[in-house]
């Protein structure tokens, strides 16, 4: 398998919902990502996983909860979001946490109204 | 900001012929990589160079890499439609003393049959 699995596809949640994405992977990579990508803007990084652990947030706001339950499985809880936050949202994983090529999710399109 | 600069920002090609696009960082690198982002969908890995590493091919992909200028490029020869993407390059920003990468402002190329 070498694959990045993303559900769901696409999502439209209110304002005072919550929800989650879900990101799993299968080829043994111990760290795991999460982008924001904007309309014909490049991926900006949010959050790194090494190992399970959280170990890069690139000053992200709350109301986006990230959660690695094992080394499978990445996790994107969403709350309060606001309509500025509708963007596509990408998940990668890598071999480990160095120099390596990511293989990326084909992504969530999140719209929130 | 390290975020790396590409150019051009659109590039429109009959079949047949090469594509070359340009990538320019600010800091030292590790290594760069290249990715194609079809349409709203995931970023594909195509390539990664190391800074110890001049030149690199992959079937029909050459990527060039000069230290010294801070720069890279991307050619694509004999370029089909199925090729239209955009093509991101990406950096692996060493100075915060861990492991991210990041992507460069894009390149979207268009193949006309």
């Amino acid at each position: 398998d070498t694959e990045v699995t993303q559900t769901p596809k696409h999502l439209v949640m209110g304002m005072t919902n919550k929800k989650s994405l879900k990101c799993e992977q299968h080829m043994g990579h111990r760290a795991m990502y999460w982008y924001k990508q904007k309309a014909k803007k490049p991926p900006e990084l949010m959050f790194v996983y090494s190992y399970e652990k959280l170990s890069i947030n690139e000053s992200v706001p709350s109301r986006f909860s990230p959660e690695c339950p094992n080394s499978s499985l990445l996790n994107l809880h969403l709350h309060a979001l606001q309509p500025e936050d509708s963007a596509l949202y990408l998940c990668a994983s890598s071999q480990d946490a160095g120099w390596y090529g990511y293989t990326f999710g084909s992504g969530t399109r999140l719209t929130v109204v | 900001s390290q975020q790396g600069e590409e150019d051009p920002q659109a590039l429109s090609i009959q079949e047949g012929e090469n594509a070359t696009m340009n990538c320019s960082y600010k800091t030292s690198i590790n290594n760069l990589q290249w990715y194609r982002q079809n349409s709203g969908r995931g970023l594909v890995h195509l390539i990664l160079i190391r800074s110890n590493e001049r030149e690199k091919h992959s079937g029909r992909l050459r990527v060039t890499l000069d230290t010294s200028k801070k720069s890279s490029s991307l050619l694509i020869t004999a370029s089909r439609a199925a090729d239209t993407a955009s093509y991101f390059c990406a950096t692996a920003d060493t100075t915060s003393g861990t492991y991210k990468y990041i992507f460069g402002t894009g390149t979207r190329l268009k193949v006309l049959a």
